[in-house]
């Protein structure tokens, strides 16, 4: 089954750190191109960063520039993103998300792994 | 940034309605449109890419038409499990989504 699982969320303090992690299974990780999407409570998707299937491509969202970092381990098939310097604003549901370039459409999603940043 | 607005944010209906969602880009992104269901609690689910094409398993009363800077989603009879809030996406260039459509029972 091709499946995607987040992992990593919890609660942090303003001003701290967290590395979220999604493991692939079911599919070649190295082949595709992968992001990861936000989701605040109440509100809409919000793409948070971009890396290409090699790694060697990266984009990210202006609101997160800096203070967050996308990585991949292929030979782990394993997505990561490390989060610094968190704030308030950046308290939301994130998921990993599998893009198929032929398509450009997001096609496999996981299921979420909360972050809370408070105080 | 390629711009994707759509209309209406919040749209009410009945079971059995026909609805149809709109979604234009601010510059045009030839037929590479996606759109997306979402329900509480749930990851977004692709329902249609490449702007008409549906993905595998989605229900037949589900469409999606257009090219360039105009989109549109339409849904042909409401079923109950439909109520949910729809997205539109693109990837000519990030940021990909649309601000979301909420679509509630009337």
């Amino acid at each position: 089954e091709v499946q995607l699982v987040e992992s990593g969320g919890g609660l942090v303090q303003p001003g701290g750190s967290l590395r979220l992690s999604c493991a692939a299974s079911g599919f070649t990780f190295s082949s595709y191109e992968m992001n990861w999407v936000r989701q605040a409570p109440g509100k809409g998707l919000e793409w948070v960063s971009y890396i290409s299937s090699s790694g060697s491509t990266i984009y990210y969202a202006d609101s997160v520039k800096g203070r967050f970092t996308i990585s991949r381990d292929n030979a782990k098939n394993s997505l990561y993103l490390q989060m610094n310097s968190l704030r308030a604003e950046d308290t939301a549901v994130y998921y990993c998300a599998r893009v198929v370039a032929t398509i450009r459409a997001f096609d496999i999603w996981g299921q979420g792994t909360m972050v809370t940043v408070s105080s | 940034d390629i711009q994707l607005t759509q209309s209406p944010s919040f749209l009410s209906a009945s079971v059995g309605d026909r609805v149809t969602i709109t979604c234009r880009a601010s510059q045009g992104i030839s037929s590479y449109l996606a759109w997306y269901q979402q329900k509480p609690g749930k990851a977004p689910k692709l329902l249609i890419y490449a702007a008409s094409t549906l993905q595998s398993g989605v229900p037949s009363r589900f469409s999606g038409s257009g090219s360039g800077t105009e989109f549109t989603l339409t849904i042909s009879s409401l079923q109950p499990e439909d109520f949910a809030t729809y997205y539109c996406q693109q990837l000519n260039s990030y940021p990909p989504f649309g601000q979301g459509t909420k679509l509630e029972i009337k």
